[in-house]
Order: structure tokens, then sequence, then C-alpha cells
């Protein structure tokens, strides 16, 4: 059974402070790993992709992939109220384009 | 990136009618197209793999004849839930891969059954 895990949070940080969300996975044999933002009452919207170890950044975003350790992590700098959502680790390997998803983690920014 | 569109965006119904969705991707094709449903405060639940010209692929514990998925084009998608039940209340949403593995979401719709 592969599987994705996430902490559920809520993790709360303040704004203009980095968060760092962390995700781990069972297969190792997984090749491409994404994160989606979900806001209350709404589909999720893809922020971020990687698909090699090494660090991957797009504006205040930064994914971070081991795979030797199993982790895949996000970092949003000078974060803002509005990040404040549900943040989702998926992760796909498989021909099918399937994902496997994580519960996803409570993301709250305090002012 | 691509774009997925869903119909409705929300429905109301009474118990034991049938309820189609749409689900189009506007500027690509997509052979492949995926079915979740979500609870409150729960996490994406994959309902099916719903493939261009052949059968959907169901996970289990999904009822294949409740869960009606029909793939007639490139572009389109529909979900018909038959003979709904408060149960069946949630948010259901689709999503098309456009390149790889990466999977781009429709807005979703909520479903409430009376």
């Amino acid at each position: 059974q592969k599987e994705v895990e996430q902490n559920s949070g809520p993790l709360s940080v303040p704004e203009g402070a980095i968060a760092s969300l962390n995700c781990t996975y069972s297969d190792r044999g997984s090749q491409s790993f994404f994160w989606y933002r979900q806001y209350s009452g709404k589909s999720p919207e893809l922020i971020m992709f990687i698909y090699s170890n090494g660090d991957k950044e797009d504006g205040r975003f930064t994914a971070q992939l081991n795979k030797a350790s199993q982790y895949v992590s996000l970092l949003i700098r000078d974060s803002q109220p509005s990040d404040s959502a549900t943040y989702l680790c998926a992760v796909g390997g498989d021909s099918n384009y399937q994902l496997i998803w994580g519960a996803g983690t409570k993301l709250i920014i305090k002012p | 990136g691509a774009v997925v569109s869903q119909h409705p965006s929300r429905v109301i119904c009474k118990s034991g009618t049938s309820v189609k969705i749409e689900c189009r991707s506007l500027d690509f094709q997509a052979t492949t197209m995926f079915w979740y449903r979500q609870f409150p405060k729960q996490s994406l639940m994959l309902m099916a793999t719903s493939n261009e010209g052949s059968k959907a692929t169901y996970e289990q514990g999904v009822e294949k004849d409740k869960f009606l998925i029909n793939h007639a084009s490139l572009t389109l998608s529909t979900l018909t839930v038959t003979s709904a039940h408060p149960e069946d209340s949630s948010f259901y949403i689709c999503s098309a891969p456009l390149a790889g593995d990466e999977q781009f979401f429709g807005p979703g719709t909520r479903l409430t059954v009376l």
C-alpha cells in the first residue's frame, strides 16, 4: 500500500515568517512530487512540482526533495494571511498518471 | 496552467433522483480524468479513473453502478450519481493530467441531497 503522510496541523505561523510543511512517502520508486493548496470550499490548486533531488524555487515558495530519505517539503517565505489554507502533498510514479495524496496540513498565518 | 471546468458548481436535489456532473478540459485533450469526492474537513478521496473510449476504473469500495462514469470524448467526462441519497452529499471534484503527472482540478461540484 503506497502511502503519503502529512501532519494534519494546524500549523500556526506568524505573518512574515517562514512556513515549513513536510511530507513523507512510502514508495521509493516515486518519480514526481506535487504541492497543492486548497482553500476552504474550493478545489486544489497546483503550487509546485519537483522531480529531482534538491531545491526548486518559485517566488516565495521552495520545494525540497530528498529521495534517499523519502521526504518532500514546502517552504513559504514571508508568509501572508492569504497563505492560510490546507496544503496537500501528492506523489506520482505510475504510468496511469494517478497520484497518491496526503491528507493535507492546515496552515494558519497569524497577522 | 491548464483549465478544467465543471458543471454544475452546485446542485440540490431530492433523494432518489440522479445527478449528472460534467468535467471538461478546455484547452487540452485528456485521455484520462480523475473523479474525487471530499467530505467536510476530510481529505480528497479518489473515486475512479475515467478513460476515454473505455470503461472507468473504480477504487475499492466505490459502487460502479451508483456512480456512472462516461468519457465519450477527449475533453469531456461525466459522473452520474444515480438514485442519490443524503449520504452522497459531498464535494465532487474532477481533475485531468496535462503533461506527466501534473493534475489540474475543476472548481468542484457541491452536491446536496435532501
